[in-house]
C-alpha cells in the first residue's frame, strides 16, 4: 500500500484558502488520493477524491501533480468549522481505507 | 437517509465485562468496516465485510475480539473479556463497492466511545 506523509499541523487564517500539502511518492498507477477530515469527537468525513485529473466539488479542490507523486486540498475560504484533522489516504489494493496520522488544521479568527 | 448508525454512544463498563457495540450501516451499502480510535494508535482498521462476509480482520486486537455481520443491515463488535486498555472510540463505517468499480467514499457513523473501568 502507498503511505501518505502530510504535515502534522498548519495554521489558517479565517477567510483564507487553506492548503494541505500530501506526499505519497509510491502509489500505483491505479490508486485514488482520498481526502476526509475529522471534526473533534465526530465521525470522518469524506471530502473528495482523485486519480489523476484535478477534482472540485462543493467543500474543495484537490490538485494532483502530473506525477501522481504528491497533491494538495486547497479549502477556498476557510471557516473556523473547518478546523479539523485532514487525512489524506490513497486507497489500497482491495477494499480497505487505512488512516495515517493527518494533519491537524487551525483556522484563527 | 438518516446515515450509518452506532449503539450505544457512550458505554462504561468493568474490567472483565461483556462489551456489543452495534452499526446499522446505511440502507444499500455493501461493505462495511469497523474501526478504533485512541490517541497513542490513531485511526485503526480492525476489520471489513464485503456482502455480509467477513473479508480481512487481520486488525482485530487479539480473540476477546469478534464481529459478526448476519444481515445486510447490521453488524456487532463484541469484546470479551473487556480489559481497559480497550477504551477508545469505536467508529462503524459503511459504503457501496463493486469488484473493478469505480470506489465510492465511506460514510461514518458518530461512534462508540468505550471506558473499561
Amino acid at each position: 500500500d502507498a503511505k501518505t506523509t502530510q504535515p502534522p499541523s498548519m495554521d489558517c487564517a479565517e477567510g483564507r484558502a487553506a492548503n494541505l500539502p500530501c506526499n505519497h511518492s509510491t502509489i500505483s498507477g491505479n490508486e485514488y488520493v482520498y481526502w476526509y477530515r475529522q471534526i473533534h469527537s465526530q465521525g470522518p468525513q469524506y471530502i473528495i477524491h482523485g486519480l489523476k485529473n484535478n477534482e472540485t466539488n462543493e467543500m474543495a479542490s484537490l490538485i494532483i501533480t502530473e506525477d501522481r507523486k504528491s497533491s494538495t486540498l486547497i479549502l477556498p475560504h476557510a471557516t473556523l468549522r473547518d478546523t479539523a484533522v485532514y487525512y489524506c489516504i490513497v486507497r489500497a489494493t482491495g477494499n480497505q481505507f487505512y488512516f495515517g496520522t493527518g494533519t491537524s488544521l487551525t483556522v484563527i479568527p | 437517509d438518516a446515515g450509518v448508525i452506532q449503539s450505544p454512544r457512550h458505554e462504561v463498563t468493568e474490567m472483565g465485562q461483556e462489551v456489543t457495540l452495534r452499526c446499522k450501516p446505511i440502507s444499500g451499502h455493501n461493505s462495511l468496516f469497523w474501526y478504533r480510535q485512541t490517541m497513542m494508535r490513531g485511526l485503526e482498521l480492525l476489520i471489513y465485510f464485503n456482502n455480509n462476509v467477513p473479508i480481512d480482520d487481520s486488525g482485530m486486537p487479539e480473540d476477546r475480539f469478534s464481529a459478526k455481520m448476519p444481515n445486510a443491515s447490521f453488524s456487532t463488535l463484541k469484546i470479551q473479556p473487556s480489559e481497559p486498555r480497550d477504551s477508545a472510540v469505536y467508529f462503524c463505517a459503511s459504503r457501496v463497492y463493486t469488484m473493478g468499480g469505480s470506489p465510492g467514499e465511506a460514510f461514518f457513523g458518530q461512534g462508540t466511545r468505550l471506558t473499561v473501568v
